[in-house]
């Protein structure tokens, strides 16, 4: 079974803090993502990566930045953590193909304070 | 980006068929997913249909697609408890090796013994 590991369950961070969230994937697949979840706006694309080094912006990648340095990695970043950055984040990847079947993680939820 | 539309909540009794609907507007999406959401966890595939099908059986789960109406929908016959959870349908996008999944506000669905 593929497993998607997020390092934090609950992470409670202040504001201007530098938040990373970390992501590993244990199936050596080329693409990795990462997602918000909000209540009533469902899973929003941040960044997304299609092989190391690799990334490509989604629908909400202002406040964000990713490192994928290594292939079963994928970090996201909040350079300055503000409060409407309080959200779950979700990870998952998936191989490379012209069908796109995710492995999620469980989440991270981030509280900023 | 891409908009994929669902209804937030739907409540069904125990033993009923449940169907959850969802629109999308990418017509150039190759395949198109249903994941289920439980508490606490992230997301995992229930099915998929490739674009030029306009049905799909598997058990208890029956995917139709309206290409023309860009109408997607998943039927559960013999509803139990246990698929309490969110229901979120998602579609491709993006180029070949760069796709990533633009995914609906997911639909609640609230089993009653």
């Amino acid at each position: 079974d593929v497993k998607v590991t997020q390092s934090s369950r609950y992470l409670v961070k202040r504001t201007g803090e530098k938040v990373f969230l970390e992501c590993v994937q244990d199936m050596d697949h080329e693409n990795m993502f990462w997602y918000r979840q909000d209540p009533g706006l469902g899973l929003r694309l941040i960044y997304f990566s299609y092989d190391v080094k690799m990334k490509e912006k989604g629908d909400i990648p202002e406040g964000y930045s990713v490192s994928r340095e290594k292939k079963e990695r994928f970090s996201l970043i909040l350079e300055s953590a503000s409060t409407n950055q309080t959200s779950m984040y979700l990870c998952a990847s998936s191989e490379t193909g012209t069908g796109l079947s995710l492995h999620f993680g469980n989440g991270t939820r981030l509280t900023v304070t | 980006g891409e908009d994929v539309e669902q209804s937030l909540f739907l409540s069904v009794r125990e033993g009923d068929s449940s169907v959850i609907n969802c629109t999308y507007t990418d017509s150039s999406s190759t395949y198109l997913y249903w994941y289920k959401q439980e508490p606490g966890a992230g997301l995992q595939l229930l099915t998929y249909i490739f674009s030029n099908m306009d049905m799909k059986q598997d058990q208890r789960l029956t995917v139709l697609l309206n290409k023309k109406d860009k109408h997607l929908s998943l039927r559960i016959a013999d509803t139990q408890t246990g698929d309490s959870a969110i229901y979120f349908c998602a579609e491709s996008i993006g180029d070949t090796g760069r796709r990533a999944l633009t995914f609906g506000s997911g639909t609640r669905l609230q089993v009653q013994p």
